[in-house]
């Protein structure tokens, strides 16, 4: 069984602020490392999907790496806005093509 | 295009009654996959089908869970003889098929399950 660890649980932070957190997952047998963005009430939005170790994505004001021979992946914001305000999940894609989640880590932006 | 339709969005059920969950893939995806998220949980993998197979059940409740996918029509998640322990949400997500080591999975809105 594969744990996939996200830290912090939550973090406030104010408008205009950059911040990142972290994914944590076993290094063996790595297949994807996905990142879903999570509003309240609606559906988890798909938001990198990296596979090779060194891999850096990048959506505007978010990016993220991934390192798979130590097993962690970052995400990061830059100049957080409140419409940033979600919970940010990763979860580890396998060879079965089921996805293991961490718990997410609860990002609020105050104005 | 629209994206990976749940019905209903919500569903109250008495204890023994049976829950019958929808869930319609995004056009042209042919991969179904259900996740539940119990109460101060993280999502949780149930499992997985193609149209008419179940590819990998590993995470589903040995007993009054079952799922399908048929050829024409939603995937359905029927929980028979509900307890209390099955309040969650249910979240199904779609995929277009496997694509080398991509496999992004684009996810619902949830079904809200409370059982009285």
């Amino acid at each position: 069984i594969l744990n996939v660890e996200q830290s912090p649980q939550s973090l406030h932070v104010q408008e205009g602020d950059s911040t990142n957190f972290t994914c944590s997952f076993p290094s063996s047998n790595f297949y994807a490392l996905h990142w879903y963005r999570w509003e309240t009430a609606k559906s988890p939005e798909a938001l990198f999907v990296m596979t090779l170790n060194g891999d850096e994505k990048k959506k505007g004001r978010i990016s993220a790496t991934l390192n798979t021979k130590e097993g962690y992946s970052y995400l990061y914001i830059k100049g957080s806005q409140p419409e940033d305000s979600a919970t940010y999940l990763c979860a580890h894609g396998g060879a079965t093509n089921k996805l293991i989640f961490g718990t997410g880590t609860l990002l609020a932006v105050q104005p | 295009n629209a994206g990976v339709m749940q019905n209903p969005r919500h569903l109250v059920r008495r204890r023994g009654q049976e829950a019958r969950l929808r869930c319609s893939p995004m056009k042209g995806h042919s991969h179904v996959y259900w996740y539940r998220q119990l109460p101060e949980e993280g999502l949780k993998f149930m499992v997985y089908l193609q149209k008419e197979n179940i590819i990998d059940e590993s995470g589903m409740p040995k007993e009054r869970f079952s799922a399908e996918f048929p050829k024409e029509g939603p995937s359905i998640l029927r929980i028979q003889q509900v307890v209390r322990g099955d309040s969650a949400a249910y979240f199904c997500a779609s995929s277009p098929g496997t694509s080398g080591r991509i496999n992004e999975q684009f996810f619902g809105p949830g079904t809200r399950l409370t059982v009285l």
